[in-house]
């Protein structure tokens, strides 16, 4: 595998679901980001680790939560999402959070009914 | 609040037909401004990183360029491979990426 990867690329949820998407990164950064992406809006920041460490929050509802193992690995963690959170979620990464251009992967298509 | 406004928001253009793409920025503190590729589903793909006006910068047929306030991505003689949607962010003193709504560029035959 190479550059960034997410799984799963496609994810079908109900408000009341649990559900968790995976972001992995092959390139040796030590920052990662997850993004929102909605149509005819900018991408959105979510949240930024940088070294493991959660650097950015932003302003992000409480149903959604991340978590960093290790500087490879990112997981945002879903629960009691609403339909208006269907989306786009991209996962990127950098050399370090302010460092030049963000890696992404391919995303997740979530869809809450 | 840094802020980047992209135009047109669509543009489709036949094959061969040269045009240019806008993107109009503010940021305190320019670290640096970028250019995006991104096809229906997929993740944004990188393609230039811009950081100071006067800058140029080409890849096969695109070339971006840099001002003070704007930046021009380039599409010369461009082929239906070239179609989707071109993204412009920049970075400022807060770090963060604050991306504009993109370009969607359709190209014919």
């Amino acid at each position: 595998e190479t550059g960034v990867t997410q799984t799963p690329r496609h994810l079908v949820m109900g408000m009341t679901n649990k559900k968790s998407l995976k972001c992995e990164q092959h390139l040796g950064h030590n920052a990662m980001y997850w993004y929102k992406q909605s149509a005819k809006k900018p991408l959105e920041l979510m949240f930024v680790y940088n070294f493991k460490e959660q650097t950015e929050n932003n302003s992000v509802p409480s149903r959604f939560s991340p978590e960093c193992p290790n500087s490879s690995h990112l997981f945002l963690h879903l629960h009691t999402l609403q339909p208006e959170d269907s989306a786009l979620y991209l996962c990127a990464s950098s050399t370090s959070y302010g460092a030049d251009e963000q890696f992404f992967g391919p995303g997740t298509r979530l869809t809450v009914l | 609040e840094d802020q980047v406004t992209q135009s047109p928001e669509a543009l489709r253009l036949q094959e061969g037909e040269s045009s240019s793409l806008n993107c109009s920025y503010t940021v305190s503190g320019l670290r640096g401004l970028f250019w995006y590729r991104q096809d229906p589903g997929k993740g944004p793909e990188f393609l230039f990183t811009l950081y100071s006006a006067g800058e140029e910068k080409e890849k096969e047929r695109l070339k971006a360029t840099l001002t003070k306030k704007e930046s021009f991505l380039h599409i010369t003689a461009p082929k239906p491979e070239d179609s989707a949607t071109y993204l412009c962010a920049v970075s400022g003193t807060a770090s963060k990426l604050t991306f504009g709504t993109g370009t969607r560029l359709q190209v014919t035959l």
